[in-house]
């Protein structure tokens, strides 16, 4: 079984810049999270979907931050304007349903300059 | 949330030792515990999990134990190996599939 793929796996940018993450998970998974990584800390939640429907974005910094996942499949998270403490490890999770196992991607690793 | 990896809580054990990791988790409203290992370059991955009533479960080689009087996780791995070494996390699930992740212990085994 193919497990979550993200990309890209690494990302250079200049604060003010915008980013974008590409997550596919599992197939048949209907809940996907995206999480954020900062060096140094366990994964912080910042949006789940379960299908095409966000369930929590409680986390989410709306202001800079949105996620979509339209076809209930694949996920993509962006990042409008960077900031430097936006630096971290983006991590792509996928479930089959809710309250089921969780399997992460190997993540995106983002450097904001 | 607690800092590790630069000045990341370190346990280091020789190769086939037996390993503990504590963690203390926030919210006595989790009923749900994991146990994740993290690699270098790596997304976490399950270990073993335990509900909160349970005080004790084991998986091959490791064992989870839960205090709920002090909210208390341990991990405990049997003949530590090389192939061990990465960063442990517990979670807990304070709402609805929500993940909440702890300190993270960075184990190092030497041979």
């Amino acid at each position: 079984e193919a497990g979550v793929a993200q990309s890209p796996r690494y990302k250079i940018i200049e604060k003010r810049q915008s980013v974008a993450f590409w997550c596919n998970p599992i197939s048949g998974h209907a809940t996907l999270y995206w999480y954020q990584q900062i060096l140094g800390q366990g994964p912080k939640l910042l949006i789940q979907f379960q299908n095409n429907g966000v369930v929590d974005d409680s986390q989410l910094p709306k202001d800079r931050f949105s996620a979509e996942r339209l076809k209930g499949v694949d996920s993509t998270l962006k990042i409008q304007p960077a900031k430097l403490e936006d630096s971290a490890v983006y991590l792509c999770a996928s479930s089959l349903l809710v309250n089921n196992e969780q399997f992460f991607g190997p993540g995106t690793r983002l450097t904001v300059l | 949330g607690e800092s590790v990896g630069l000045h990341l809580p370190t346990l280091s054990v020789q190769e086939g030792d037996n390993s503990i990791i504590n963690c203390a988790y926030s919210n006595s409203a989790s009923d749900y515990f994991i146990w994740y290992k993290q690699e270098s370059g790596k997304g976490p991955q399950f270990i073993i999990d335990i509900r909160s009533n349970m005080d004790k479960r084991q998986g091959q080689r490791v064992t989870v134990l839960l205090n709920k009087t002090v909210k208390h996780l341990s991990l405990q791995i049997a003949a530590t190996q090389p192939g061990d070494s990465a960063v442990y996390f517990c979670a807990e699930t304070p709402g609805f599939q929500k993940l909440v992740f702890g300190t993270g212990t960075r184990l190092l085994v030497s041979p």
